[in-house]
């Protein structure tokens, strides 16, 4: 199986800072990579896939970037609903896995 | 417009076997390219893939899962039913049942997830 890792595990920023996630692979995936929002009590919300293309009527404040075995989640102007976990995806191989998590956490 | 909803058993006592089901709509698991996936989420732990199910009979589990669970699916009546041997408290979790994007399927579809523990 393909193994994961995020860092941060979990971080606190303000209203308005960049905050970036990254995603290790030990695999080569090419960009088929998911990113996740997921906040508590509701289900995981599809923000990018491919590893850089937005979904409809995602804000463009999120972007994400990467290929291979290494990837980055970005968001530009952090707001006070972007609070959650967020959560990188592969479907390159079965089973398919979610890497461990990044809890964002407002100041 | 595609829905999914999970049902099953709030309380499982340890050892039992957990059946869950995936009811949706807005697709059929007939037509090629569909799929449905579980996916659970333990209490402050991450998201874990479970198994999955094609529109063509084919079935993917876990690794670490898969001599516990069975997926599968009745396409007459628009569900799919995953089962869990010998549950310990461990697989104390929300189970979701999804539609989720990938290479072949462009279309991202979550349930509101259904809450499972696992206790005597």
């Amino acid at each position: 199986d393909i193994q994961m890792t995020q860092s941060p595990s979990s971080l606190s920023a303000s209203v308005g800072d960049r905050l970036t996630i990254t995603c290790q692979l030990s695999q080569d995936i090419s960009v088929y990579l998911n990113w996740y929002q997921h906040k508590d009590g509701q289900a995981p919300k599809l923000l990018i896939h491919d590893a850089s293309n937005l979904e409809t009527g995602v804000p463009s404040r999120f972007s994400g970037s990467g290929s291979g075995t290494d990837f980055t989640f970005t968001i530009t102007s952090l707001q006070p609903e972007d609070v959650a976990t967020y959560y990188c995806q592969q479907y390159n191989n079965l089973p398919f896995t979610f890497g461990p998590g990044t809890k964002v956490n407002l100041k | 417009q595609v829905t999914l909803k999970e049902s099953g058993p709030a309380l499982v006592k340890p050892t039992q076997t957990l059946t869950l089901t995936c009811t949706f709509s807005g697709f059929s698991l007939n037509t090629e390219g569909m799929r449905v996936t579980w996916i659970r989420q333990p209490p402050g732990k991450a998201l874990e893939w479970l198994a999955r199910i094609d529109w063509d009979g084919d079935k993917f589990y876990s690794t670490s899962l898969k001599t516990r669970l069975t997926i599968s699916r009745d396409t007459s009546k628009n569900q799919v039913v995953l089962t869990m041997a010998n549950m310990d408290p461990v697989d104390t979790a929300t189970y979701y049942c999804a539609r989720m994007r990938d290479k072949w399927d462009f279309r991202d579809s979550w349930g509101q997830g259904t809450q499972v523990t696992v206790s005597s």
